[in-house]
């Protein structure tokens, strides 16, 4: 299984304001996602970040508001932009491994507090 | 769309109960089914299925999937304070990019 590695771990920030996410992987795999788990919800997927290109989006997720880069195979940043309290949730990176795999392994989650 | 559904939401038992969480799906192209435990944040991985009536064990754990049915469950024995958590369900299909299609999770609570 790959580690994977996020940070920060938890912050609370204001309102308007930006925070960047950051994923790095231990191995090189296939492919990286974002995923957010709002309270009480389950995981809704953000994007798939994709290497030196522009990630793609979920239906609902735009690139202004969650800018997704990943310079290479085994890094990843998640940037939440201009915040509101509705934006607080948690925010997972994961990664799969492998052509056609889809176990999905998972950092350990950034809990993100807007106020 | 795709579609996950867990029951029950939540479950409240004592130790050394057993316990059956249940997952139903419907997936174009239906690929594989996957449980996972949520302690705090990340989800960690439990089981993989593919296969009609294979059943896959861990310990306590253990799972089995009915693709004709359309339903997988995850059954966990002689219960532990250490399994509360939400354990939730994901299904994966061969059609486009999008890794996995998650439930909404079953909240397990083992008390002592």
């Amino acid at each position: 299984s790959a580690v994977i590695s996020q940070k920060p771990s938890r912050d609370i920030c204001q309102r308007g304001t930006s925070l960047t996410i950051q994923c790095q992987v231990d191995s090189q795999v296939t492919m990286m996602f974002w995923y957010r788990q709002q309270p009480g919800q389950s995981l809704t997927l953000i994007a798939t970040a994709n290497q030196g290109s522009e990630a793609t989006y979920e239906s609902g997720f735009v690139i202004d508001k969650f800018p997704i880069s990943r310079p290479n195979l085994t890094f990843s940043t998640l940037t939440v932009s201009n915040m509101s309290p509705e934006d607080s949730s948690i925010y997972l990176c994961s990664a799969s491994r492998g052509q056609g795999t889809k176990e999905l392994f998972f950092g350990s989650g950034t809990q993100l507090s807007v106020l | 769309e795709d579609k996950v559904v867990q029951s029950p939401l939540s479950l409240v038992v004592h130790e050394g109960d057993t316990v059956t969480l249940n997952c139903s799906y419907e997936v174009t192209n239906f690929r594989s089914l996957l449980w996972y435990k949520q302690e705090k944040k990340a989800p960690t991985f439990l089981f993989m299925l593919t296969s009609s009536g294979i059943e896959k064990k861990s310990g306590r754990l253990s799972s089995i999937l009915d693709k004709k049915e359309l339903f997988s469950i995850l059954n966990i024995t002689a219960t532990q304070t250490g399994d509360s958590a939400i354990y939730l369900c994901a299904v994966a299909s061969n059609s486009g990019n999008t890794p996995l299609v998650f439930g909404k999770g079953t909240r397990l609570s083992v008390i002592a």
